[in-house]
């Protein structure tokens, strides 16, 4: 089945060491998404690629990088995590954006 | 703007009535809407969505309502059943072409038995 696959489905990770969650996706859609969210709150959009264009939230902290380095594939960067940036963090894809999102099951990232 | 809700509004409901979840949205000129359904642990997942030159929009045991004038959303869940718990949001593309949804605050509903 065409779907959206992150890894790993938990992540442990030590305060201020560098961590990268993936996506990948089989349903050859050109825009890829990273949202975060916390519990009991919205997904918060990071940013997004439309093909290999990225394209940032004005209030992503620099510590979150992204990379796609083919259609099938985005990483989410966290370059020194902080206690704060425990959180789900959600791919999405979406064809030419217009149609919704498909969200993988997340990755949920806790620092110690 | 972006939703920062620290606690989730809470709809509880009996096995077998109807639900609705309501959503207000922020922008006007927004012109395409989702709701989606969250399950703990779990990505959300798309239930149902809207364009803004409709009012009303069905799918199986699904409705959902446009009221542009308020700038509301509602979501009507028919029967409801256990299964139904979960988080729901709603989701605006505030600006077409921008491939960007902005979430809603999100909504608890439980199913008691």
């Amino acid at each position: 089945d065409a779907m959206v696959i992150q890894n790993p489905r938990y992540q442990v990770t030590q305060f201020g060491k560098p961590v990268t969650l993936s996506c990948s996706q089989t349903l050859n859609h050109n825009v890829m998404y990273w949202y975060q969210q916390k519990s009991s709150q919205a997904p918060k959009l990071l940013f997004h690629y439309y093909d290999k264009d990225f394209n940032n939230e004005a209030d992503t902290p620099d510590n979150f990088q992204s990379r796609r380095p083919n259609t099938s594939f985005c990483f989410l960067d966290i370059r020194s995590p902080g206690l704060g940036d425990a959180a789900m963090y959600l791919c999405a894809t979406s064809r030419q954006g217009n149609y919704g999102y498909t969200f993988g099951s997340g990755t949920r990232l806790t620092v110690v | 703007g972006e939703s920062v809700g620290l606690h989730l509004p809470t709809l509880s409901v009996q096995e077998g009535d109807n639900s609705i979840i309501n959503c207000a949205y922020s922008n006007s000129a927004s012109d395409y809407f989702i709701w989606y359904k969250q399950e703990s642990g779990k990505g959300p997942q798309f239930i149902i969505d809207i364009r803004s030159n409709m009012d009303k929009r069905q799918g199986q045991r699904v409705t959902v309502l446009l009221n542009k004038t308020v700038k509301h959303l509602s979501l009507q869940i028919a029967a409801t059943q256990p299964g139904d718990s979960a988080v729901y949001f709603c989701a605006e593309n505030p600006t077409s072409g921008t491939y960007k949804y902005i979430f809603g605050t999100g909504t608890r509903l439980k199913v008691l038995a």
